[in-house]
């Protein structure tokens, strides 16, 4: 079946303990997009990849890392997470660029204390 | 600001009377997209128009694009309470060279009562 999958779906942690979420795709998807969704803001991208070894930055990306080290992989890193990173998670990904079709994870639900 | 947004913000239907959302945005686009999320889940692409087709059909969903208005609306025919979702447009917008990316509104929340 094809699909995004996301590890966890939920996770509490505090202050500044480093996390790690990760993101991964079957469809050999050449683009990948992490989005954060807060309530009265919509979705918006915090890093996306158009191919192994290239990130860019979204509309959001202060306090956090990626990497896309494998096609079908890019994990999204808290270094130091605060509370303002509360937030749902989405992971994307697509064929082509980042203006066709989007598949999505199921999200990860972080709570930051 | 967002590329687009979506109106009304909410819309509370009885089940098998049509919903129409619609979307504005700013800029010109390739295509635009819609995609239903229910509560706190994954979004889920519902269709796509090019910037070139005017009105697509798929199933119960009717969507029409008007470049000129730079405006979209989506239609569901005979709703269902299964439609309660939120729904959301998403444009594609350049946002460097030939990176490409999707910028979604806010979303309409659509109830469809039993």
């Amino acid at each position: 079946e094809a699909q995004v999958t996301q590890n966890p779906r939920y996770l509490i942690t505090v202050t500044g303990k480093k996390l790690t979420v990760t993101c991964s795709q079957n469809m050999n998807h050449e683009y990948m997009s992490w989005y954060r969704q807060d309530p009265g803001l919509g979705l918006r991208q915090i890093y996306y990849s158009m191919n192994v070894e290239v990130t860019d930055k979204g509309d959001v990306p202060e306090g956090y890392k990626v990497s896309r080290k494998e096609k079908r992989n890019f994990p999204l890193i808290l270094e130091s997470p605060s509370p303002n990173q509360t937030s749902l998670y989405f992971c994307a990904s697509s064929a082509g660029t980042g203006g066709d079709e989007q598949y999505f994870g199921p999200g990860t639900r972080l709570t930051v204390t | 600001s967002q590329q687009g947004e979506e109106d009304p913000q909410a819309l509370s239907i009885q089940e098998g009377e049509n919903a129409t959302m619609n979307c504005s945005y700013k800029t010109s686009i390739n295509n635009l997209q819609w995609y239903r999320q229910n509560s706190g889940r994954g979004l889920v692409h519902l269709i796509l128009i090019r910037s070139n087709e005017r009105e697509k059909h798929s199933g119960r969903l009717r969507v029409t694009l008007d470049t000129s208005k730079k405006s979209s609306s989506l239609l569901i025919t005979a709703s269902r309470a299964a439609d309660t979702a939120s729904y959301f447009c998403a444009t594609d917008a350049n946002s460097g060279g030939s990176n490409y990316k999707l910028t979604f509104g806010k979303g309409t929340l659509l109830t469809v009562n039993p």
